[in-house]
């Protein structure tokens, strides 16, 4: 157990929806970063936020959009769905935001039908 | 071209065997290499961390980093059935964002 909590563990939904993700971090860890997992894509960056506020970009797409509150748990938004959404979505905390050991949650399963 | 490219595999041996898994990279600023180990459907777990070239060695696991030839490995003696899981390599350049650039991850089967 890493010590990251992720909610919902499982997702299903319907194109054009919206739905929200979210995380809480290690005690002590004041970075939170988001990461998409498909098969043809691999592991991907989406976003960074250290103490609250955005610190690094991926690729992410527009419908998307995330943040982190005073208490430190993060929010990821996915807005539009569509089918490639369809993805395991995982948060990773670490104590410091340019922190090369980084802890992930069990992630999200998102199913888009 | 990928900023980390790594086999997919699936790599399959037997018990007690050593492993050695690879990634190349092409980013010349990465100075930041770890090793993700990710079991079915469950979250990847941080196994090695090195900084820069050389050698880290934690148990059975053994990382190497060759800055000069871009190249990663992971080796793992004496492997056992519980090792059998995707492994990912990552990197990343920034001492002021964590944002890790993950390889595909090789599959392994440990069979007994």
């Amino acid at each position: 157990d890493s010590g990251v909590t992720q909610t919902p563990k499982h997702l299903i939904t319907a194109t054009g929806q919206r739905v929200t993700l979210r995380c809480s971090p290690r005690s002590g860890d004041l970075s939170v970063y988001w990461y998409q997992q498909s098969l043809d894509q691999g592991l991907q960056f989406l976003i960074q936020y250290y103490n609250g506020e955005e610190r690094a970009k991926g690729n992410i797409l527009e419908r998307f959009s995330a943040q982190q509150f005073p208490d430190l748990h993060s929010e990821l938004n996915l807005s539009s769905l569509e089918l490639g959404d369809s993805a395991l979505y995982f948060c990773a905390s670490s104590e410091r935001e340019g922190a090369e050991t980084q802890y992930f949650g069990p992630g999200t399963r998102l199913l888009v039908l | 071209q990928k900023e980390v490219e790594q086999d997919p595999g699936p790599l399959s041996v037997p018990e007690g065997a050593i492993v050695s898994l690879n990634c190349t990279y092409s980013n010349s600023a990465f100075q930041y290499f770890m090793w993700y180990r990710q079991y079915s459907r469950k979250g990847p777990e941080l196994l090695m961390y090195t900084y820069s070239s050389g050698n880290k060695e934690d148990g059975r696991f053994t990382a190497q980093v060759d800055k000069s030839s871009k190249y990663i490995s992971l080796f793992i003696r004496d492997s056992q059935p519980s090792d059998s899981a995707t492994y990912l390599c990552a990197a990343h350049g920034s001492s002021n964002t964590g944002k890790l650039i993950f390889g595909q991850g090789t599959t392994l089967q440990v069979k007994p």
